[in-house]
């Protein structure tokens, strides 16, 4: 069983959507939630940090972590075409050594 | 706003070559880490670093790779004998401490192995 898995979709929305992102994981042990943004041959760009359960929001971004259904999801209102990238959870144990990553999921916001 | 640099962005290679990639973390953090992600494929960790010592590698981190904090500055991976399924992207992450900061990555080395 791997241990984080996401939807590598792609997942295409018109302008003004509202996306939602999601991972499960294995792991229970699992406390640090990060979702990162990805363009094409770029490093990841950290967006949002959760740590534990709970929501979390910032801007057009919410971040949401359900531990006892080991599920997060990220959630992005008002869709802009230059949301348009791959988007990556990525969750630790301890937050100091090693992150687990999805594979990512491809976001299209059309115009 | 501070950021992680990592140079080159791109290395080609001959197979059996020894190649080092540096990566330049942010000023005042004190973890750093080392990613690959294989084209299409997931980030994949490969190893954690922190005063001067490995902290935590993976599976892939086997006898053919090393790093090294040579200065302040400098933060390096060098791999020893490239073979041909070392072709990916490298990306360098570093963090400050404890508690509730996390990784920021650098834009990546792509390096191909001919």
């Amino acid at each position: 069983q791997k241990e984080v898995e996401q939807d590598p979709g792609p997942l295409s929305v018109p302008e003004g959507a509202i996306v939602s992102l999601n991972c499960t994981y294995s792991n229970s042990a699992f406390q640090y939630f990060m979702w990162y943004r990805q363009y094409s041959r770029k490093g990841p760009e950290l967006l949002m940090y959760t740590y534990s359960s709970g929501n979390k929001e910032d801007g057009r971004f919410t971040a949401q972590v359900d531990k006892s259904s080991k599920y997060i999801s990220l959630f992005i209102r008002d869709s802009q075409p230059s949301d348009s990238a791959t988007y990556l959870c990525a969750m630790s144990v301890n937050n100091f050594n090693k992150f687990y990553f999805g594979s990512g999921t491809k976001l299209n916001v059309k115009p | 706003e501070p950021e992680v640099t990592q140079t080159p962005s791109h290395q080609v290679t001959q197979m059996g070559q020894e190649v080092i990639l540096r990566c330049v973390p942010i000023s005042n953090h004190l973890y750093f880490y080392w990613y690959r992600q294989i084209l299409g494929q997931k980030v994949e960790f490969l190893v954690s670093f922190y005063n001067n010592e490995i902290s935590e590698k993976s599976e892939i981190f086997d006898d053919q790779f090393s790093v090294e904090r040579p200065d302040g500055s400098n933060f390096t991976l060098k791999i020893r004998s490239t073979k041909l399924e070392d072709s990916a992207m490298y990306f360098c992450a570093s963090r400050y401490r404890d508690g509730t900061d996390t990784q920021y990555f650098g834009p990546g080395t792509r390096l191909t192995v001919l």
